[in-house]
């Protein structure tokens, strides 16, 4: 069974510009959810999608945004980039929800320059 | 504030040798608590979930226990090996099943 796939690992962006992180989840899995890690901050919850809808939601500016697909496939999108969202994003996956086990992808590194 | 405090920041231990790592939280009421296993650059490994009513659950070498009184948790790992290298991160989900995550404990296991 394929685990959880993000795409693409890397990542160099300038200030300003927008950037589109995707995240395919274990087949079955409807819940896929959203995380920054920084060095400073530590992992940060961002988001949860489950079927298609965004169920729960951490405390990040609405530069932040994401939706799911029909095929639970999710996009995290990041606007007007800044200095500070450099970091490692992570996407997980859960068959039922963020009450049961997630199952994390490598990331995606995001620099920002 | 709901908080998750782990400790130690960092740990060095030889080979062979056990360790047990601590994690106290303010987040009441919980719906459960779970331990990662981080290696450099790579996504969190999930080794253990327990709820509230559980108070130890084990994943091969990895043992944590939960006291759910004091707010506590903690992570024994047995006979460490070279590959247990790697960051363990404790976290907490609150009843409205928010992950809220602490800081993590850097673990090196030396020769």
């Amino acid at each position: 069974k394929a685990g959880v796939t993000q795409t693409p690992r890397y990542l160099i962006k300038t200030r300003g510009q927008q950037v589109t992180l995707s995240c395919s989840p274990i087949s079955g899995h409807r819940s896929v959810s959203w995380y920054q890690q920084t060095p400073g901050q530590g992992l940060q919850f961002l988001f949860e999608y489950f079927s298609e809808t965004q169920r729960n939601k951490g405390n990040f500016p609405g530069r932040f945004s994401g939706r799911q697909f029909s095929n639970s496939r999710s996009e995290m999108n990041v606007s007007t980039l800044e200095l500070g969202d450099s970091a490692l994003y992570l996407c997980a996956s859960s068959y039922q929800g963020m009450n049961t086990e997630a199952f994390f992808g490598q990331g995606t590194r995001l620099t920002v320059v | 504030k709901n908080q998750v405090e782990q400790s130690p920041q960092s740990l060095i231990i030889l080979e062979g040798k056990n360790c047990t790592l601590q994690c106290n939280y303010t987040v009441s009421p919980f719906s459960n608590l779970r331990w990662y296993k981080q290696d450099t650059g790579r996504g969190p490994v999930s080794l253990t979930i327990m709820t509230f009513s559980e108070n130890t659950k084990s994943n091969g070498r990895y043992t944590a226990t939960l006291d759910a009184d004091t707010k506590q948790s903690s992570l024994h790992i047995t006979a460490s090996q070279l590959s247990d290298s790697a960051s363990y991160i404790c976290v907490v989900m609150d009843s409205s099943y928010k992950l809220i995550f602490g800081s993590g404990t850097r673990l090196l296991v030396r020769p």
